[in-house]
């Protein structure tokens, strides 16, 4: 069964420092999502990917994050300057056709901000 | 009214009961509603979709009420695997398009 992957499974950083997270979705699939899940804390919503380019984003997804298609598989997240309240496990989704889709989850990278 | 409400729990049941969780959302142009399960640490996996006024599979019920705007999801005959925490997922419309909104979850624990 095809399956959404992310790398690193855990990133330690220090604030202030640029970090990447890469995800390659299920490869049939449309839309492309990055949500964030800070320890104890509910599931959020930060931002989705359709057609190349934002299709919605959260109040959370301020100027230090953006997201890129570098290619035809990967699908990353890039926050510019962390801080320590970036600390948070960050998923990756995918859904075949649009937002009231299934959402498929990847298995999450833990970033630690020091 | 928050967007998508869950009573934490936690639900502290013993194996082999019945147990019933419900989510209540507050946009009414909502046309798809789930059930996702997750594990500690782990990633959100879908238990069941809701399209119309319910579903069924196995030993998972989830019933929606589009009137009172709140999905219910029951588990019977609970299992120790049952062990969990379950979000509630309803993708609210903004302008022309839907946000996935996740509320806190409920915890279950299936106890001997």
């Amino acid at each position: 069964e095809p399956e959404v992957t992310q790398t690193p499974s855990h990133q330690v950083t220090q604030m202030g420092q640029e970090v990447i997270l890469r995800c390659v979705p299920i490869s049939n699939h449309l839309y492309f999502y990055w949500y964030r899940q800070i320890l104890g804390q509910k599931v959020e919503f930060l931002v989705s990917f359709y057609n190349n380019e934002i299709s919605e984003k959260s109040e959370i997804f301020d100027d230090q994050f953006s997201v890129e298609r570098p290619d035809g598989s990967n699908f990353t997240l890039k926050i510019r300057s962390t801080k320590l309240e970036d600390s948070a496990m960050y998923f990756c989704a995918s859904t075949p056709t649009g937002p009231t889709d299934t959402q498929y989850f990847g298995p999450g990278t833990r970033l630690t901000v020091l | 009214r928050k967007e998508v409400e869950q009573d934490p729990g936690p639900f502290n049941v013993p194996e082999g009961a019945t147990v019933a969780f419900n989510c209540t959302y507050s946009n009414s142009a909502s046309q798809s509603f789930f059930w996702y399960r997750q594990d500690c640490r782990k990633e959100p996996k879908l238990l069941m979709s809701v399209y119309s006024s319910g579903n069924e599979d196995g030993r998972f019920t989830a019933q929606l009420n589009r009137a009172s705007q709140y999905i219910s999801l029951l588990i019977r005959d609970s299992k120790l695997s049952d062990s969990a925490t379950y979000l509630c997922v309803v993708p609210h419309s903004r302008g022309g398009s839907y946000i996935p909104t996740f509320g806190r979850g409920t915890s279950l624990i299936v106890h001997p």
